[in-house]
């Protein structure tokens, strides 16, 4: 079944605990995005990724850090968290080429609390 | 920088009439894809409908269809005889095709929850 999997989809960690949120696709996907979704604010690009070892920022990077070493995998990683990254994280990805522009597969999110 | 505005943070619609979610958006570019994203309590993410900016005519998926005036930057969904599945949020995105044709930064609004009454 094609699908991109977030691990884990619910923690709650304190402040300053590095984590990772893994995020991983079997579609064989170029791209890949990760998102914050706040009330009221809809979803906020973090960081996205055009190919292996090709990353960008988004919108809202700070405190955050990724990494792509392989196609599959694209994790994210809070060096020292703090309560204001409390959030549902999204991971998507993306076929490349102009037919499917935008057509993102999310994962089902995770719920991170820092407190 | 592009900037997508709904200015409509809830609607409600009783079961099987029809209801316009609205979208506006900003930007220079000319070249461009406009969307329409359903999350509904479940969480996960759904594509409902995409626009393409150089086509005139606008989208349309079974009772999803959107209204694209490339002029005044809106991109309304119309969702007719309303269905209780379909409950959601609703979040209107755009994006800037990268250079090399795929997938590129994505920008969403802040979303209109809408509800379907029986």
């Amino acid at each position: 079944e094609a699908q991109v999997t977030q691990n884990p989809r619910y923690l709650i960690t304190v402040t300053g605990k590095k984590l990772t949120v893994t995020c991983s696709q079997n579609m064989n996907h170029e791209y890949m995005s990760w998102y914050r979704q706040d009330p009221g604010l809809g979803l906020r690009q973090i960081y996205y990724s055009m190919n292996v070892e090709v990353t960008d920022k988004g919108d809202v990077p700070e405190g955050y850090k990724v990494s792509r070493k392989e196609k599959r995998n694209f994790p994210l990683i809070l060096e020292s968290p703090s309560p204001n990254q409390t959030s549902l994280y999204f991971c998507a990805s993306s076929i490349p080429g102009l037919k499917d522009v935008g057509e993102l597969f999310f994962g089902e999110g995770s719920r991170l609390t820092v407190l | 920088a592009q900037t997508v505005t709904q200015s409509q943070p809830e609607m409600s619609v009783q079961e099987a009439e029809t209801v316009t979610l609205s979208c506006t958006y900003d930007t220079s570019e000319n070249n461009y894809y406009l969307f329409w994203y359903k999350q509904p309590p479940s969480r996960q993410m759904i594509l409902v409908i995409r626009q393409e900016a150089y086509k005139q005519q606008n989208a349309t998926e079974n009772r999803f269809s959107v209204n694209f005036q490339k002029a005044a930057k809106s991109f309304s969904l119309k969702i007719s005889d309303s269905q209780l599945g379909d409950t959601a949020m609703y979040f209107c995105a755009f994006m800037k095709p990268s250079t090399q044709g795929g997938s590129e930064k994505l920008v969403f609004g802040k979303g209109t929850k809408l509800t379907v009454n029986p």
